[in-house]
C-alpha cells in the first residue's frame, strides 16, 4: 500500500515558522494538497498542487515538495493556526491517500 | 459558491445499510472536470477516502472499502448519495462529502466539504 507519514504533533511559538512534513515514497513525482481542521470543523483546503493557495488563504501558508517530502510551511504562527493539518496525495494504484494528520500547537 | 450538505440517519443498527445524500447548492452536479466524493473520519482519527462518482454515474470506490459501498447520482435533484452495507461499529465516523477536482490521472484536491454528519452503528 501507498503511505503518507506526518510527524503526530508540531509545537511553534506564536510569530515563528512552523513546518510540516509528509514523507511517502516518491511523493515529489506526484501533487500534493494539504488542509486545515479545527475541532468541530471540517477540513479546509490551504495548499493545492504542491505549492498553491485557494483564494482566501493567508500568504503566511506555503508548500513545497520533492523528493519523498511534502513540506506545508507557515511562517509568522499565529494563534489561530493551532489545528490538525492533513496531507493528501493521489495514487495510481491505492486512489486517495491521506497522511495521519499532525497536530499544530502554537505555545 | 458551491456548498454541500449532507443529510441522513445518525444512527444505523448492526448488519444493516448505512444510507447517506449530499445535496450541492450554489451549483450544478454537472459541472464538468469535478468528481463528488465521500470521506469519513473515525473518531479522533485521520481522513479515510471512501469514493467518488462523475455526473456521469462512473465511479471509483476505495479498495479497502469496494465489496460493502455504493455510491449513485441523482443530476435532477443535483445530489449524490453513499451507501454502505453491512456495517460495525468499525464504520462509526463522521462522514464528509467533498467536491473533488480531477487530475490528469485521478484526483487533486478536496474543496469545498460538507459540514459532516456523524453516523453511530449501535444497537
Amino acid at each position: 500500500s501507498y503511505e503518507l507519514t506526518q510527524p503526530p504533533s508540531v509545537s511553534v511559538s506564536p510569530g515563528q515558522t512552523a513546518s510540516i512534513s509528509c514523507s511517502g515514497d516518491q511523493l515529489g513525482n506526484k501533487y500534493a494538497c494539504w488542509y486545515q481542521q479545527k475541532p468541530g470543523q471540517s477540513p479546509v483546503l490551504v495548499i493545492y498542487q504542491n505549492t498553491k493557495r485557494p483564494s482566501g488563504i493567508p500568504e503566511r501558508f506555503s508548500g513545497s515538495n520533492s523528493g519523498n517530502t511534502a513540506t506545508l510551511t507557515i511562517s509568522g504562527t499565529q494563534a489561530i493556526d493551532e489545528a490538525d493539518y492533513y496531507c493528501q496525495a493521489w495514487d495510481s494504484s491505492h486512489g486517495v491517500v491521506f497522511g495521519g494528520g499532525t497536530k499544530l500547537t502554537v505555545l | 459558491q458551491v456548498q454541500l450538505q449532507e443529510s441522513g440517519p445518525g444512527l444505523v443498527k448492526p448488519s444493516q445499510t448505512l444510507s447517506l445524500t449530499c445535496t450541492v447548492s450554489g451549483g450544478s452536479i454537472r459541472s464538468s472536470g469535478y468528481y463528488w466524493t465521500w470521506i469519513r473520519q473515525h473518531p479522533g482519527k485521520g481522513l479515510e477516502w471512501i469514493g467518488y462518482i462523475y455526473y456521469s454515474g462512473s465511479t471509483y470506490y476505495n479498495p479497502s472499502l469496494k465489496s460493502r459501498v455504493s455510491i449513485s447520482v441523482d443530476t435532477s435533484k443535483d445530489q449524490f448519495s453513499l451507501k454502505l452495507n453491512s456495517v460495525t461499529a468499525a464504520d462509526t465516523a463522521v462522514y464528509y462529502c467533498a467536491r473533488a477536482r480531477i487530475a490528469a490521472t485521478g484526483i487533486d484536491w478536496f474543496d469545498p466539504w460538507g459540514q459532516g454528519t456523524l453516523v453511530t452503528v449501535s444497537s
